[in-house]
């Protein structure tokens, strides 16, 4: 099955910079990567999404990469501000989708 | 538009007790997912359904677990003779068709096993 490992664990950035998270995909057939924000005590949320026809989308802030060759997708986030902090899963899918394991962004002021 | 319902939102159980989480999807979508969040880690996918039928249950523990969305009413997934590991977060997501289309998660049911 899809394995999805998602790096770093926490990240921890000053208000204002920017915030990159990585995570990389085990099966050539997925092709479709969400990701998921989700704040304490909450359900995750779908920020943004990407499907495998496509390297690259923009939302505001937020963007997002994809290489298929390498099998590895990013998200972008920029001018990070105090809202931002939460717990941030990517996702891949074929027929159902699996989950990496989570990175946990602060953003101080 | 309600977004996907889980209830209870919290749920306390005595080891050996059954604990039975209900799962409304969204208007329109027909497909169901069970994932499991221990404290601090990541979604654990449990099962995929569709309307009368377990599409993939291979997240699932094989003994105690079981899961079922009826043609009429809410998903349920049912934990027999719960123990202290089964205590958790359980999100209930569903789709539109496949996972292709993204999916909304509910609130979640945090279980607790005493």
């Amino acid at each position: 099955g899809e394995n999805v490992e998602q790096h770093p664990s926490t990240l921890s950035v000053q208000e204002g910079d920017s915030a990159v998270i990585k995570c990389t995909y085990s099966d050539s057939a997925s092709n479709y990567f969400p990701w998921y924000k989700q704040e304490l005590g909450k359900g995750p949320q779908l920020i943004i999404d990407i499907r495998s026809n496509v390297g690259e989308k923009k939302d505001q802030r937020i963007a997002v990469t994809l290489n298929k060759t390498a099998k590895h997708f990013s998200l972008h986030i920029t001018e990070t501000q105090p809202e931002d902090s939460a717990v941030y899963f990517c996702a891949a899918s074929i027929d159902d989708m699996r989950f990496g394991a989570g990175t946990r962004l602060t953003v101080k002021p | 538009n309600a977004g996907v319902m889980q209830n209870p939102r919290h749920l306390v159980r005595r080891r050996g007790q059954e604990a039975r989480l209900r799962c409304s999807p969204m208007k329109g979508h027909s497909h169901v997912y069970w994932y499991r969040q221990l404290p601090e880690e990541g979604l654990k996918f449990m099962v995929y359904l569709q309307k009368e039928n377990i599409i993939d249950e291979s997240g699932m523990p094989k003994e105690r677990f079981s899961a079922e969305f009826p043609k009429e009413g809410p998903s349920i997934l049912r934990i027999q003779q719960v123990v202290r590991g089964d205590s958790a977060a359980y999100f209930c997501a569903s789709s539109q068709a496949d996972s292709n289309y993204g999916y909304t998660f509910g609130s979640g049911t945090r279980l607790t096993v005493v």
